[in-house]
């Protein structure tokens, strides 16, 4: 089993409409989360902390299950410049913030 | 304020050669991580520096890849005798400490001819 898993995609979604993406990760040990968005050929950015209580950033939602080892994003009223794919990434344990990345969910954002 | 600086942006070389990647972490920034993402695949770690603390060199794929990093500062990245299946993006990544997020430069792209 990987580390971190996602659905590659590509997730072809309208301009407006609500998509959402979930990770599962398979140390229950892992310390944080975070979500971070790779366009092509460029380098990852964060895009978001998760915690444990769930956040929001604008339309932007991170929820953390620990019970379940899932993380997931909501991204509501998408825009096309949200097209991008989408990094689930897991610091496991052991110290030293090595993150662990999946390999990402593609979103494709059409008119 | 400046932003993770890497060079060369991008870095042909013929097999067998030896490469030298470089990074420049944000300015404060005590803990800076090497990854490798190769082409349609998620990054893998490679190295990690923690301030003056020995690096953790944990994922360095063989003896022939090495990092060194002065201080808090610049941190180089050397591969020796290049061999195809080295050709990757090179990401350098740092952050304010080891419980942050971390920040990530535009990469060196390898490609070994």
């Amino acid at each position: 089993r990987k580390e971190v898993e996602q659905d590659p995609g590509p997730f072809n979604v309208p301009e407006g409409a609500t998509v959402a993406f979930n990770c599962t990760y398979s140390n229950s040990a892992s310390q944080s989360f975070f979500w971070y968005r790779q366009d092509c050929r460029k380098e990852p950015k964060l895009l978001m902390s998760v915690y444990s209580s769930g956040n929001e950033d604008g339309r932007f939602t991170a929820q953390l299950n620990r019970a379940s080892q899932y993380i997931s994003l909501l991204i509501r009223d998408s825009k096309l410049s949200d097209s991008a794919t989408y990094l689930c990434v897991v610091n496991p344990p052991g110290g030293g913030n090595k993150l662990t990345f999946g390999t990402g969910t593609q979103l494709k954002v059409e008119l | 304020g400046a932003g993770v600086s890497q060079s060369p942006s991008n870095k042909v070389t013929e097999k067998g050669k030896d490469v030298e990647l470089r990074c420049d972490p944000i300015s404060g920034h005590t803990a800076l991580y090497w990854y490798r993402q190769r082409l349609g695949q998620g990054l893998e770690f490679l190295i990690y520096f923690q301030g003056n603390s020995a690096p953790d060199k944990s994922g360095l794929p063989s003896d022939r890849f090495s990092a060194e990093r002065t201080g808090e500062s610049v941190s180089t990245l050397t591969i020796q005798r290049t061999q195809q299946e080295d050709s990757a993006v090179y990401l350098c990544a740092s952050s304010f400490n080891s419980n942050q997020p971390q920040h990530f430069g535009d990469g060196t792209r390898l490609s070994i001819l």
